[in-house]
This record gives C-alpha cells, structure tokens and sequence, in this order.
C-alpha cells in the first residue's frame, strides 16, 4: 500500500506479558515517530527515528519501552512486562524530510498510520 | 516550550466557512505553525504548515498574525467530512524534531 501500516490494528493482551507493534513506513522515508494516544487525550511522543542516526528517545515513558528501526525501514516498538495504564492507541508515523523545528528548511509533514490499539487487561 | 491554546469545541453549519483559532504567544522566531486534524478512528493528517506568511492549499488556509502569536485554521465551505479534532501544533524549539499534539478543537459540523 502507499500509506503508513500498522500491525496489529488490535491486541488484548495480560497485564504481564510482552507486547511487539509493528510500523512500516512508506517507502523512501527517512524519518518516523511513534506516538500514543490515551483514550479521550492528545498524542504523546515516544521516539523519532532519522536515518542512520541515534533515536531520539527523550519521549519513551519508562525502561519497559524500547524501538527499534531495522534497515531504515520497519519500525517495531515493543513493551516488556505490559500494565494497565499501557492502555492506548499507539500510532506511527513518517515523513520524507524531517520536521524541522526551527531555521530556515523547510519542513515535512507526517502521514500517520490507523494505529495499534492496545488493551492490557 | 512554546505551547498553544485551542478552544475545546466549535460546531459550524455546512457549507458555511469555519475559523479555528489557535493561541501561541510564547512561539518562539524560528518555530513553524503546524495543524493537522484527526478523524474518528482514525490516525491525524496532515492539514497544512507556515512560518510568517499567509497559506493556502487545497484543504484549507492559514492566517498568521503578524506578531506570530496567534493564528487561525480556515475552511471555506465545511462539509460533514470536515468534523474531526483540530490540532495546532507548535515544534519544541530549535534542535528538536518533535510535534506535541494537545488536545485539539472537536469541530462538529450541523447538516
């Protein structure tokens, strides 16, 4: 397809147990970002990936949560030992350029996918 | 961190031209303007991007104050597929490639 997918669109899972989520980009986009969204909130960074370079991870909310980016391309964002308050809409998104926070470059907009929605029970 | 203030809810009439105002007097010279808007059920799209001048694009138009510390979304006609969470979104600061989403403006739009 030619837009952001995510996989899987739903999981129920134990408190307790590993949880993998799956984004792959579109083709030829050198950056991603996943984000989650609790339910009724706006979206919460978690990491930014950008080429070859170290993630940014300032976003990640605890050690139980780690991403990584294979090859440039797929994404997967995994959570060890999963809690209630894991609970939420984990979203991925790319962009062709970065979004630039500040200077003079132009800036990329991003195309996010549906979503993981992830229930801990 | 430079943040922006939104209303929570706005309701329009079809057809009829929306204005979503977004508050951002902390922005900083450097930082963009972003709005993206998000559906039901659905991940956020993109909607359209300024630093200083005026925007327009075939979603919508952009119209920055010129002391950049306010700026305001416009759809010209809305239709029912236009209600959606607005988002206005400011970068972190200079360095930073992230975008905060807040909570947004629910835009309903009335048949």
């Amino acid at each position: 397809g030619a837009g952001v997918s995510q996989s899987p669109s739903n999981k129920v899972t134990e408190k307790g147990k590993d949880v993998e989520l799956r984004c792959d980009p579109i083709s030829g986009h050198t950056a991603l970002y996943w984000y989650r969204q609790s339910l009724g909130q706006g979206l919460e960074f978690l990491i930014y990936f950008q080429g070859n370079s170290a993630p940014d991870k300032s976003g990640l909310p605890s050690d139980r949560f780690s991403a990584e980016r294979t090859g440039g391309s797929v994404s997967t964002l995994t959570i060890q030992r999963t809690q209630q308050e894991d609970s939420a809409v984990y979203l991925c998104a790319s962009s062709l350029i970065p979004v630039w926070a500040g200077g003079s470059r132009d800036t990329g907009e991003l195309f996010f996918g549906e979503g993981s929605r992830l229930t801990v029970l | 961190d430079a943040k922006t203030t939104q209303p929570n809810s706005m309701e329009s009439n079809e057809e009829e031209p929306v204005h979503l105002p977004c508050n951002h007097s902390t922005i900083s010279g450097t930082d963009y303007i972003h709005w993206y808007r998000q559906l039901p059920s659905q991940g956020p799209e993109y909607v359209i991007h300024g630093l200083t001048s005026n925007v327009n694009n075939r979603m919508a138009s952009l119209a920055i104050a010129e002391d950049r510390k306010s700026s305001t979304l416009i759809l010209h006609r809305a239709t029912l597929r236009d209600a959606a969470v607005y988002y206005c979104i400011l970068s972190q600061g200079a360095g930073s490639y992230q975008l905060t989403f807040g909570k947004g403006t629910k835009l309903s739009v009335i048949p």
